[in-house]
């Protein structure tokens, strides 16, 4: 059974606040993922970390940033919420190597911004 | 442009029937296949994949079937049971130097009693 933890899980926000979403892992996995997924529409990858110290952008363009300072750590920062990140966000986690396609997902933080 | 689409955005079968859940992708470089399934209030969970050398793996009731020279993979479920509804994702990687995920819009499968 995979550990990855998502807080919180549920977020209601108003416009202009600052917010982090956190994501942990106990697995040790070096590879860490943010997705972005609108009802009924796919996953989108905003961000993903290879390793501590190591961020990069997804396919898919975000305001939001991320950090990866230690390797079972990796929040999301919005510095202003907008109604438009409104969205649930999924962050996963995986070994690498020969089973790096089998990402374990946290359970996903859904964020409204009013 | 919607690299990995599957086109049926629900599906109902009887218990005990066969689900079948297909997915269409486009980009030839994709070599590495996977399905998700996720229940309501939770994290996508890893159901079973399918690499480009193969055209057929099997764990349990579930079987995933893969047609490259028709870009499709299905994944067959036999028997259906009640907690396989769920909305099941279809996912499609490139091996060589890029593990990132394309994920399709998913289905969602309702198995009636």
């Amino acid at each position: 059974e995979a550990d990855i933890y998502q807080t919180p899980r549920y977020l209601v926000i108003g416009t202009g606040k600052k917010i982090t979403l956190e994501c942990s892992q106990t697995m040790g996995h070096d590879k860490m993922y943010w997705y972005q997924q609108d009802p009924g529409m796919e996953l989108h990858l905003i961000h993903y970390s290879y390793g501590v110290n190591s961020t990069e952008k997804g396919d898919l363009s975000s305001e939001s940033t991320v950090s990866r300072i230690r390797t079972e750590h990796f929040p999301l920062t919005l510095e202003s919420a907008r109604p438009s990140h409104t969205s649930q966000y999924l962050c996963a986690s995986t070994l690498g190597g020969q089973a790096a396609y089998e990402q374990y997902f946290g359970p996903g933080t859904r964020l409204t911004v009013t | 442009d919607q690299q990995v689409k599957q086109n049926s955005p629900s599906l109902s079968v009887q218990e005990g029937r066969i689900s079948i859940l297909n997915c269409d992708y486009t980009n030839s470089m994709f070599d590495y296949f996977l399905w998700y399934k996720k229940y309501p209030a939770e994290g996508p969970t890893f159901l079973i994949s399918i690499s480009s050398i193969k055209d057929k793996n099997e764990d349990g009731r579930f079987t995933v079937f893969l047609n490259k020279s028709a870009k499709h993979l299905s994944l067959h479920i036999v028997p259906s049971q009640p907690g396989d509804s769920a909305v099941y994702f279809c996912a499609a990687s490139q091996s060589f130097g890029n593990e990132k995920l394309t994920f399709g819009t998913g289905t969602r499968l309702t198995i009636i009693p």
